[in-house]
Formats: structure tokens, sequence, C-alpha cells
């Protein structure tokens, strides 16, 4: 089973800074499998970015997704005081299964 | 819009079953594959299985920690998935998600609101 891991944990960052989220997987992950999501609290999870750098209907430009092979990166490019968050990548893989990164939390510095 | 309501939760004792719906509304809901997810109280997201469209199947799969005591099934005339849960242990405890797999079956493009599932005595 394919591992996922997130850093960092915590990112404090004010509005309008850049914020740059990993996501590193313990095997090779095809690009077209990696997803991220959006949870803010006491919501759902919302699907941002499918197949590693597209994004789902309504996501605004400031979110990009990028990266191949076992690294991926979500960079969100100005901080809106909405996307502070906590920010979960996905991977899909064989079986079929399902898996979740420990999630990094954005939070206002 | 796409809409997914879950119900059902409530609280249960370890061993008892439960079963939850997820109503949706919004989209061709036979067209779609439709996936559980859960998330345990201040945790992470697991996914719990799903059930492709009838074009696909209609089979179902389940991650290990769930196989064998839960079962997943649909009713497109009503547009309703359901999550039957037996056998149900503590670590069950969790807030349990209806989500639609995108048309690829590789994500979930759209999530209902949650409802609570707590398993003790």
């Amino acid at each position: 089973e394919i591992v996922l891991t997130q850093s960092p944990g915590t990112l404090s960052l004010s509005p309008g800074e850049r914020a740059t989220l990993s996501c590193r997987a313990s095997q090779s992950v095809s690009s077209s499998y990696l997803a991220w999501y959006q949870q803010k609290p006491g919501q759902a999870p919302r699907l941002l970015i499918y197949g590693a750098s597209s994004r789902a209907t309504g996501i605004p430009d400031r979110f990009s997704g990028s990266g191949s092979g076992t690294d991926f990166t979500l960079t969100i490019s100005r901080l809106e005081p909405e996307d502070f968050a906590v920010y979960y990548c996905q991977q899909y893989g064989s079986s079929p299964s399902f898996t979740f990164g420990p999630g990094t939390k954005v939070d206002i510095k | 819009e796409v809409q997914l309501v879950e119900s059902g939760g409530g609280l249960v004792q370890p061993g008892r079953s439960l079963r939850l719906s997820c109503t949706a509304s919004g989209f061709t809901f036979g067209d779609y594959a439709m996936s559980w997810v859960r998330q345990a109280p201040g945790k992470g997201l697991e996914w719990v299985g799903f059930i492709r469209s009838k074009a696909y199947g209609g089979t179902t799969e389940y991650a290990a920690s769930v196989k064998g005591r839960f079962t997943i099934s649909r009713d497109d005339s009503k547009s309703i998935a359901y999550l039957q849960m037996n056998s149900l242990k503590t670590e069950d405890t969790a807030v349990y998600y209806c989500t639609r797999s995108d048309t690829a079956m590789v994500d979930f493009d759209y999530w209902g609101q949650g409802t609570l599932v707590t398993v003790s005595s």
C-alpha cells in the first residue's frame, strides 16, 4: 500500500503570502491519480485539484498543483482569509484503494 | 446543483449494526460510482469503500479495516446509496461522508455534510 506523507504538519502564514504544501508518496504515483482537498472546521472536504494539476470546478486560480512520481506540491499563490484550513492529498492505487495523507494545517500567523 | 445528504448516524453499542443512507440530487445518480469516507474525531480521512455504477457492474470495493463487516449498496431508482455497518467496533466512531467519485473513479468530486456514528457502550 502506498503511504502519503505531507509536510509541514502546520504552516503559519499571513494573508497575502504564498503557501507551498508538499505531499510525498512511498512509491511512484501516476499523476492522474493524485488529488488535493481543502477542509475547513466543521465542514466536509472539498476537491481542489485532481490529476495532480487540474483545478476542480469553481476553484480559484490562486490554487495550483504540480509534481510527478513521488513528489507533489499544492501552491496557494496569495493566501486569502478563507484559505486557512487543512489540506489533504489523496492517491488512487491498485486493488483498488484510496489513501489520504495526514494533512497540512495552514493557519494564520 | 449536486447535493449529497447523509442520514442514519447516531449512538450504537459495540457489536451492533447501523445503516447509513446517502440521498443524492442534482445529477444522474446511476451514472456515477459512490464512495464512503470517514473521519474519526480530530483525525484525518479514511476511505471506507465504494460501489461502481451499473455500467461498470455495480461491484463494490472496501478498505481492509471494514471488509467483511461493511456493505455498500445502491438504489438507482431512488438515488440513494447505503452503508450497512455490522459488528461495529469503538474504532469505527467517526463522521461518515458520502462522496461522488469522478467519472474516472480516482477521486471524490462532491461530498455530503457527513453523519456522526458513535460506537460506545
